[in-house]
């Protein structure tokens, strides 16, 4: 069972900033948090992972509260292109070989 | 970066009939390889991973098989196909930097 919970779905205007939400309650000390995102018929796409600083890379920015109980993922200039599902996954570094992947949350990014 | 392959992009199968997919990575050696299944709907199912030649495991058992003949090659095998064998079938694979990524996918339904 996923340990994430996401909202189901959400909208962001064109060129706006996406900040997609996830709850992880029970993480554990030794478990990162990743996210994902799956575009329509593709393969998920990595996007970023943290412990327990706040990260950057091309992509997104990754916020964790400073109890590690909730993360933030923010798209800074959202285009139509990240309409996607965004899957936000917990697990053990160097630990899990399996990938559990909630129900994510539907972007849609609107003109 | 390694770019992960997967043959064929999508298939049409009669139940009863074999199945042979195919996963090849490049730009990176010694990776643990992965077959995921997301089923109509729903969330990504871990099948099989392999951390190196002729070692496989196991996460569901079911009528499917795999073998990795190569350090970059991994295959999905059944000998009769079921019904709900259908889905969209995704290879990964993780380097040295524990992160997985995913394959374009091979999207098989079984009538």
């Amino acid at each position: 069972d996923a340990k994430t919970t996401q909202p189901p779905s959400m909208d962001c205007a064109e060129g706006r900033a996406a900040n997609l939400p996830c709850n992880h309650s029970t993480i554990s000390g030794n478990e990162y948090v990743y996210w994902y995102r799956q575009i329509h018929s593709q393969g998920p796409q990595y996007i970023i992972h943290g412990l327990k600083n706040n990260e950057t890379n091309e992509m997104a920015s990754l916020i964790i509260t400073e109890d590690r109980k909730s993360s933030t993922l923010i798209l800074p200039h959202a285009t139509l292109r990240d309409t996607a599902v965004y899957y936000c996954i917990v697990r053990v570094a160097f630990g899990d070989e399996k990938l559990t992947f909630g129900t994510g949350t539907r972007l849609t990014i609107i003109p | 970066s390694q770019t992960i392959h997967q043959w064929p992009a999508t298939l049409v199968q009669p139940v009863g009939s074999p199945l042979s997919l195919e996963c090849t990575v490049e730009g990176t050696s010694n990776p643990n390889l992965y077959w995921y299944r997301q089923a109509a709907g729903r969330g990504l199912q871990l099948l099989f991973y392999s951390i190196g030649i002729g070692q496989i495991s196991s996460e569901v058992p079911q009528n499917l098989s795999a073998s990795r003949p190569q350090d970059r090659q991994f295959i999905l095998s059944s000998k009769k196909l079921l019904l709900s064998d259908s889905g969209f079938y995704l290879c990964a694979c993780k380097t040295d930097t524990d992160t997985q990524y995913f394959g374009p996918g091979t999207r098989l339904t079984v009538l």
